[in-house]
């Protein structure tokens, strides 16, 4: 089936450093959407990218969707204590109902 | 406040006495979906339903059970817990966009179920 390949599981940074995280597939996808999970929490939608090669940003966060369609990014600007959580890269790959796809998720930690 | 609530959050039960967990949205959205979460498996999907009355299974649908009567409920249905269904369970349902009916996926809080 479809994968979505996350790493590496864990990163840790410094607080005011950015971070970039990489979501990968050997297939095509249509769409790339990130997702940030708190601890205790539901998965919550960051941001959406539906054409290749589209940049999108929401506030310190900028994603992008790969020309090749096979690979997006996230970036987090100036990292804070709260940008700790799991983040997930999911999309779908074909077909007007086909499944959305999950990565297995980056754990982020940053250290005050 | 647009939102998916799940019912209960927390709950320990013991094996083969029946339980449902409750999901709802206040969106008006098509299509929701159940997911159980486990460490080193990432989300995976249990079953899934595309409007009212129709629901099929998602990756890994043995041992449950799911009806869409009404647009806003989604119970998820364990006839028979067994240890290996306690995990930590999302509700999510999302609107159309375009033809692809399950894009931007809103999530539940989650609900913490161990079987003993």
């Amino acid at each position: 089936g479809q994968q979505l390949n996350q790493s590496p599981q864990s990163m840790f940074i410094q607080e005011g450093e950015d971070v970039s995280m990489n979501c990968t597939s050997s297939s095509i996808f249509n769409t790339w959407l990130w997702y940030k999970q708190d601890p205790g929490e539901g998965p919550v939608l960051l941001i959406a990218l539906y054409k290749a090669g589209e940049l999108t940003s929401n506030g310190r966060l900028t994603a992008q969707f790969g020309i090749t369609r096979k690979d997006s990014f996230l970036n987090i600007s100036a990292s804070i204590p709260s940008d700790v959580g799991i983040y997930f890269c999911a999309g779908h790959s074909k077909g007007a109902n086909s499944k959305l796809t999950f990565g297995k998720g980056i754990t982020l930690s940053v250290r005050p | 406040e647009a939102q998916v609530t799940q019912n209960p959050r927390y709950l320990i039960t013991v094996t083969g006495k029946k339980l449902t967990v409750t999901c709802s949205q206040n969106m008006n959205h098509e299509y929701m979906s159940w997911y159980r979460q486990d460490p080193g498996l990432g989300l995976r999907q249990i079953y899934y339903s595309m409007n009212v009355e129709v629901t099929d299974k998602g990756d890994v649908p043995e041992g449950y059970k799911v009806s869409r009567k009404e647009k806003r409920n989604f119970p998820l249905i364990l006839e028979s817990p067994s240890p290996n269904q306690t995990s930590l369970y999302f509700c999510a349902s999302s609107h159309p966009r375009g033809q692809i009916s399950n894009n931007e996926q809103f999530f539940g809080p989650g609900t913490r179920l161990t079987v003993l």
